[in-house]
């Protein structure tokens, strides 16, 4: 079974350029996050999906993020335009729905976002 | 607000040896998870602590939960270099929604040297 997938691995932008990450969760699965990993501090929560829905996007930090997902499949995450702040590692993941009881997720590789 | 806190940040130990890695979290949880990264890797799902007192071992690693202490251990033992990663803690809150997010620790990185 396929993992979670994330494209590109790594992305190099200026201050003001627009980027856009994707995210392939694993099949089936109808939970679908995003995470982020400022200069080495946690791993922070953006958004959650359900299916296409916005479950949760308290951890979003501003306006210039904007996360679409396609009919309940793949993820994208767009950042417009990008700020110096937003350099990091950005991880997707995805869970089974709540029949499991619990929520264990499912990381992809991360993709890699540098903005100078 | 669900803090999690993990210590050491930083742990160089020697082959052979036992350490702990301890991860405090600030509110009340039954579910605790366990994850080990490898440089450019995926975080890897080691261990799902589900209940007060739960202990899961998988080879030199052993994790526990005390869900009254707040507090879940990272026990490693007899350390070998493949044991060489980062290792985070991460919390969920008590109540199965539809999918919680996870609270991280800072995460551990762990150094073995021969």
């Amino acid at each position: 079974e396929a993992g979670v997938t994330q494209f590109p691995s790594h992305s190099v932008i200026e201050k003001g350029q627009t980027v856009t990450l994707r995210c392939d969760p694993i099949s089936g699965h109808d939970n679908l996050y995003w995470y982020r990993r400022v200069m080495g501090k946690e791993i922070k929560f953006l958004l959650h999906f359900v299916k296409e829905s916005k479950q949760d996007e308290s951890g979003m930090p501003n306006n210039r993020f904007l996360a679409e997902r396609t009919g309940g499949t793949y993820s994208t995450l767009k950042v417009q335009p990008a700020e110096l702040e937003d350099s990091g590692v950005y991880f997707c993941a995805s869970s089974q729905g709540r029949d499991r009881g619990y929520n264990e997720q499912f990381f992809g590789p991360g993709t890699r976002l540098t903005v100078l | 607000e669900l803090k999690v806190e993990q210590n050491p940040l930083f742990l160089s130990m020697q082959e052979g040896k036992n350490y702990t890695i301890y991860c405090n979290y600030s509110t009340t949880s039954d579910r605790l998870y366990w994850y080990r990264q490898d440089p450019g890797k995926s975080l890897e799902s080691l261990f799902v602590l589900l209940s007060n007192g739960a202990v899961k071992q998988e080879g030199r690693l052993m994790a526990s939960l005390d869900t009254k202490a707040r507090l879940s251990t990272l026990h490693i033992t007899a350390a070998v270099h493949d044991l060489s990663a980062t290792y985070f803690c991460a919390v969920d809150k008590e109540r199965w929604l539809d999918g919680n997010k996870l609270v991280f620790g800072a995460g551990t990185i762990l150094r073995v040297k021969s």
